[in-house]
């Protein structure tokens, strides 16, 4: 069946500008995070979102960060005003959720964005 | 606060000889751990979990992994490395206030031929 995929796969954008990447996750899967993995590194959590219940925003690194997420499918997460820093590959994953977190993730295959 | 660690940045086996990645985690109630892997320019695996039941867990690619209670650890292990299991692994840990997933920072395993 279909895995977690996620749009676009590379993003080149010069400093400032805004950039929106997407995240289609596994049909039925009520769970999806964001994480960042900068070159080499390991996850850095961003966001959760779980059902109806309102997100877990606590790894968000700066208010220029932002997610949203339509019911349980398409989630876009939105870097505004980017900066270099920002350079990383963005990866989503999504899980059955529910039954106390005993499902495991399974991941997209990234956004690699550059900030120029 | 719930936390998982990995104490090593990075371990090196012999091609042939078993290897041990470590995870200690501190969660209140009962522990749910995964871990998983992550090749070279490849996505996230998962390998294994432990939810309930029998302490010793047995994944893909031929790892397992031990739940230790009273030490609060969950190795990864595997009894003979091949050098194609050279990549990056994560221990995670299940939040239960919220469910949410807690990654350690990750191993960089090399397996040297």
């Amino acid at each position: 069946g279909a895995g977690v995929s996620q749009s676009p796969s590379n993003k080149v954008t010069e400093k400032g500008k805004d950039v929106e990447l997407r995240c289609d996750p596994i049909s039925g899967h009520t769970a999806l995070y964001w994480y960042r993995q900068r070159l080499g590194q390991g996850l850095e959590f961003l966001i959760y979102f779980q059902g109806n219940s309102a997100p877990d925003k606590s790894g968000l690194p700066s208010d220029r960060f932002s997610a949203e997420r339509t019911g349980e499918s398409v989630s876009t997460l939105t870097i505004q005003r980017t900066q270099q820093e920002d350079s990383a590959v963005y990866l989503c994953a999504s899980s059955l959720g529910g039954s106390g977190g005993l499902h495991e993730q399974y991941f997209g295959p990234g956004t690699r964005l550059t900030v120029t | 606060a719930q936390s998982v660690a990995q104490p090593e940045d990075q371990v090196n086996v012999a091609e042939g000889n078993p290897l041990t990645v470590k995870c200690t985690y501190s969660v209140s109630g009962n522990p749910y751990l995964f871990w998983y892997v992550q090749y070279p320019n490849r996505g996230l695996q998962f390998l294994l979990k432990y939810i309930t039941g029998d302490n010793l867990v047995k994944g893909s690619y031929g790892f397992e992994a031990e739940f230790n209670k009273s030490q609060t650890s969950f190795h990864l292990k595997k009894p003979s490395a091949l050098v194609s299991d050279s990549a990056l692994y994560f221990c995670a840990v299940r939040d239960p206030r919220n469910d949410k997933i807690i990654f350690g920072k990750g191993t960089r395993l090399h397996i040297l031929p």
